[in-house]
């Protein structure tokens, strides 16, 4: 069955902190994605890769860097977290992007900056 | 902007139907419709997808309108464990997957 994992399930960091969220997904993936959840916004897409070392840009990549080290791991940073980056991450995978291929999502990270 | 319109919540009984309705007139061609569920406290599941003809899996059925600009999923004999939000969302060529906030849905005994 398909596996997304994700940690740590809970952050909280100081306005200006360092924060990294990794994800792992052991579904030989190409396709990995970084979301937040927000009341109001649903879910919107911050960074996705379609393999190790690619990074693309998503709908609001302000404030975040991505990275791919493998096709198993895709981590997010918040090199400056400020409190309006607190929110739920979510981490997917799929095989590709285009229509055909489910998302598969991990448990979330829940990410409050103070 | 979301691509989909749905209701924000509905409430059901145990062993009813639901139809779960969704509006998404600007799809395109090549835009699947998705349809995920999500509880609290975890990440979104797959529920079902489709093109252009109906389909049904052990999930649920998901009707989709011959002009392709609404579609239903209708979930069958529902528990308490139905209870969940779903949302509509769409999946074409580009990896930018749009959720809206869905339709909470509302089970009870």
């Amino acid at each position: 069955e398909a596996a997304v994992t994700q940690s740590p399930r809970n952050k909280v960091t100081v306005t200006g902190g360092n924060v990294t969220l990794s994800c792992r997904q052991t579904n030989s993936h190409n396709y990995m994605y970084w979301y937040r959840q927000d009341t109001g916004h649903g879910l919107r897409l911050i960074h996705y890769s379609y393999g190790a070392g690619n990074l693309q840009i998503g709908d609001v990549p302000d404030g975040y860097k991505a990275t791919r080290t493998t096709q198993e791991d895709f981590f997010l940073l918040l090199e400056l977290a400020s409190p309006s980056q607190t929110s739920l991450y979510f981490c997917a995978s799929s095989d590709a992007h285009w229509g055909g291929y489910e998302q598969y999502f991990g448990p979330g990270t829940r990410l409050t900056v103070l | 902007d979301a691509k989909t319109t749905q209701p924000d919540s509905m409430e059901s009984t145990e062993g009813e139907t639901v139809h779960l309705p969704c509006s998404h007139a600007t799809i395109s061609g090549n835009e699947y419709i998705y349809w995920y569920r999500q509880v609290p406290l975890q990440g979104p599941e797959y529920v079902t997808h489709g093109l252009q003809q109906n389909t049904t899996n052990s999930m649920a059925f998901l009707a989709i309108a011959s002009d392709r600009k609404s579609s239903t999923l209708i979930l069958t004999h529902v528990s308490l464990r139905d209870a969940a939000v779903y949302h509509c969302t769409l999946q074409g060529g580009s990896a930018k997957l749009i959720f809206g906030e869905g339709t909470k849905l509302t089970v009870s005994s």
